[in-house]
């Protein structure tokens, strides 16, 4: 299983630039997670799906970003546009429904200048 | 609320210390998961271990251990015999069962130094 897989890994964009990051959850796994760390908020739960339907975006920061998953084997995160204190790295994680055991993804570091 | 809280920030030791790491929780269910993950320089997020809210005995997984204390609502962790490679930034973390959610949440890490 090559488990949860993110990309891109390192992202820099400048201010305004709009961003998607990728993620593909383990297969057979219905929970998708998105978390961002930074140094100052630590790792937090931006949002997280149930068989492809968002559950709770209460962490979403604000407007600017948005998250789909329209199908089982892929979400994505976008940031339109995006802000320096964006700045972070941002973890998808997946699950079976039931099961709290979660499988991180590698993360993608994004850079915004 | 749920909260957890990792009140040291950076621990420094010498090889072949033995070290615990202290996690405290809250929590309003009954019923919830522990983690420990480990997160190297390299940046991922390593899985240590899950622990059942109803299973207090202690754990010990070769020079990894995990005292639960449901008492003092604390999940410390003890790495006997550290090592350099023991270096990392260390995260606790709670998820809550009810409603089948699995969504944890992290208390702000303790990093570990362990010097040669």
């Amino acid at each position: 299983d090559a488990g949860v897989i993110q990309s891109p890994r390192h992202e820099v964009t400048e201010m305004g630039q709009e961003v998607t990051l990728r993620c593909k959850p383990i297969s057979g796994h219905n929970s998708l997670f998105w978390y961002r760390q930074t140094m100052m908020r630590g790792l937090e739960l931006l949002i997280y799906f149930n068989n492809n339907v968002p559950i709770d975006d209460s962490g979403m920061p604000e407007d600017r970003f948005s998250a789909k998953m329209p199908n089982a084997s892929f979400s994505t995160l976008k940031i339109q546009p995006s802000e320096p204190r964006d700045s972070a790295v941002y973890f998808c994680a997946s699950s079976v429904t039931g099961s709290t055991e979660e499988y991180f993804g590698p993360g993608t570091r994004l850079t915004v200048t | 609320a749920q909260k957890v809280t990792q009140a040291q920030t950076e621990i420094s030791v010498v090889e072949k210390e033995d070290v615990t790491l202290d996690c405290v929780y809250e929590t309003r269910d009954t019923t919830y998961y522990l983690f420990w993950y480990k997160q190297p320089p390299s940046g991922e997020l390593v899985f240590l271990i899950r622990r059942n809210s109803f299973d207090e005995q202690n754990e010990i997984s070769g020079r990894y251990s995990w005292n639960f204390q449901k008492s003092t609502s604390s999940f410390n962790f003890t790495i006997t015999a550290s090592q350099v490679v023991d270096s990392a930034v260390y995260f606790c973390a709670l998820s809550e069962i009810s409603g089948n959610t699995g969504k944890l949440i992290f208390g702000q890490g303790t990093t570990l130094q362990v010097k040669p």
